[in-house]
């Protein structure tokens, strides 16, 4: 069974910093492009970042080019997302995807910026 | 960037209904075109890929099609734990763009 289970969410002031993880377990990780997806409160879906599956290559929304940086580790499984310069406008939940595209997500964790 | 205007926002049926919900692409996107249903509280699921293909696990009363640049989901008789928002995503070209979704109720 596929399972994507992302951590590190929580409150952080604006203009700081925060890394999101995502394990992931029943599938050859690195085999599979991962991807993070983002739902601000009450609102649509919007897609934050790609990884291929050997890491060497990333793709972002212009939203957030130059703050994020999406990583993966094959050999633990585990995908990062490093969030910088983080704004009121980045608060939303986090989801870890497994592309197909898509084809699969993690439960999502939390991030809210605020002073 | 490829903008997908999904009709309608939202939306009710009764059960038993025959229900549509359409996004069209601003550009050519062949058919990388995904699906997904979200249930309040809960992660997206998606219900269809390439177009027309049935993701695993999904009710064959879920299906796709596409005519041009008009992609659509139809529920062939809906159910109620079909309520749900639902989302179209463009996969072809970044960035991916999702469709601002469908709330679809209960009449």
């Amino acid at each position: 069974e596929v399972q994507l289970v992302e951590t590190g969410g929580g409150l952080v002031q604006p203009g700081r910093s925060l890394k999101l993880s995502c394990v992931a377990s029943g599938f050859t990780f690195n085999n599979y492009w991962m991807s993070w997806t983002r739902q601000a409160p009450g609102k649509g879906l919007e897609w934050v970042a790609s990884i291929t599956n050997s890491g060497g290559s990333t793709y972002y929304p212009d939203s957030v080019k130059g703050r994020f940086t999406i990583s993966r580790d094959n050999a633990q499984n585990t995908l990062y997302l490093q969030m910088n310069s983080l704004r009121s406008e980045d608060t939303a939940t986090y989801y870890c995807t497994r592309e197909g595209p898509f084809a699969y997500w993690g439960q999502g964790t939390l991030v809210t910026v605020s002073s | 960037d490829i903008q997908m205007t999904q009709s309608p926002s939202s939306m009710s049926a009764s059960l038993g209904d025959r229900v549509t919900i359409t996004c069209r692409a601003s550009q050519d996107i062949g058919n990388y075109l995904s699906w997904f249903q979200q249930k309040p509280g809960k992660s997206p699921r998606r219900m269809i890929y390439g177009a027309t293909n049935l993701a695993a696990g999904v009710p064959s009363r879920f299906s796709g099609s596409r005519s041009g640049s008009d992609y659509s989901l139809t529920i062939s008789s809906l159910e109620s734990e079909d309520m749900a928002i639902y989302y179209c995503l463009q996969s072809i070209q970044y960035p991916w763009t999702f469709g601002g979704g469908t709330k679809l109720e209960l009449k």
